[in-house]
């Protein structure tokens, strides 16, 4: 299993920042595709984000492209989702995850609550 | 995008029995399929991918078939941990795409 750990999420107003972050412990980090999904109060779920392992191609939803920014730091395990423009609709649980391929989230963190 | 379409939204049933979950894609996928089980207030669990292979640890009551645009999830005999909610995926291209999820729960 592959021990992930979200942290940064809040309350926010529309418009505005918030920055999540998902540290990785146990195994070699940088040779894992990587991912964000999310889920609204009592909704399915939508997929955010995907990075490489080496950081060097990422994938966004239509729904936050240009708003969104998924990045890694491979020498500290973590991952992160930096979020501007916030909007009500961005209201959800975010969850980083193992992305198998960056197509396939194979083990996930517990979940951060973002709320606009 | 791929639009990915699950039925029955929901499905009542009692252990021990057999559960068929379908998801229909709206353009062949081969076979990037997977399929999660997400239980409430908690985070989802990778139980198939590629369509029909088994994630490590995951009961074998639990398979997957199908390929193209037509797949389904079977329970071969409901235990009492899997009332749950089951979300199929596609894996074939960006952006990635979940199906609505199928409740199941207690008849």
């Amino acid at each position: 299993e592959v021990p992930l750990l979200d942290s940064g999420g809040g309350l926010v107003q529309p418009g505005e920042s918030l920055r999540l972050s998902c540290v990785a412990s146990g195994f070699t980090f940088s040779v894992y595709d990587m991912g964000w999904v999310r889920q609204a109060p009592g909704k399915g779920l939508e997929w955010v984000s995907s990075i490489s392992g080496s950081g060097l191609n990422t994938y966004y939803a239509d729904s936050v492209m240009g708003r969104f920014t998924i990045s890694r730091d491979n020498s500290r395990n973590m991952l992160f989702l930096q979020m501007n423009s916030l909007r009500a609709e961005d209201t959800a649980v975010y969850l980083c995850a193992d992305m198998a391929a960056v197509t396939t989230a194979v083990y996930w963190g517990q979940g951060s609550q973002v709320t606009v | 995008d791929i639009q990915m379409t699950q039925s029955p939204p929901s499905v009542s049933a009692s252990i021990g029995d057999r559960v068929t979950i379908t998801c229909r894609a709206s353009q062949g996928i081969g076979i990037w399929l997977a399929w999660y089980q997400q239980k409430p207030g908690k985070a989802p669990k990778l139980l198939i991918y590629s369509a029909s292979s088994l994630q490590n640890g995951v009961p074998v009551r639990f398979s997957g078939s199908g390929s193209g645009t037509d797949f389904t999830l079977t329970i071969s005999s409901l235990q009492p941990e899997d009332f749950a909610t089951y979300y199929c995926q596609q894996a074939h291209s960006f952006p990635l795409t979940f199906g609505g999820g199928t409740r199941v729960d207690v008849k």
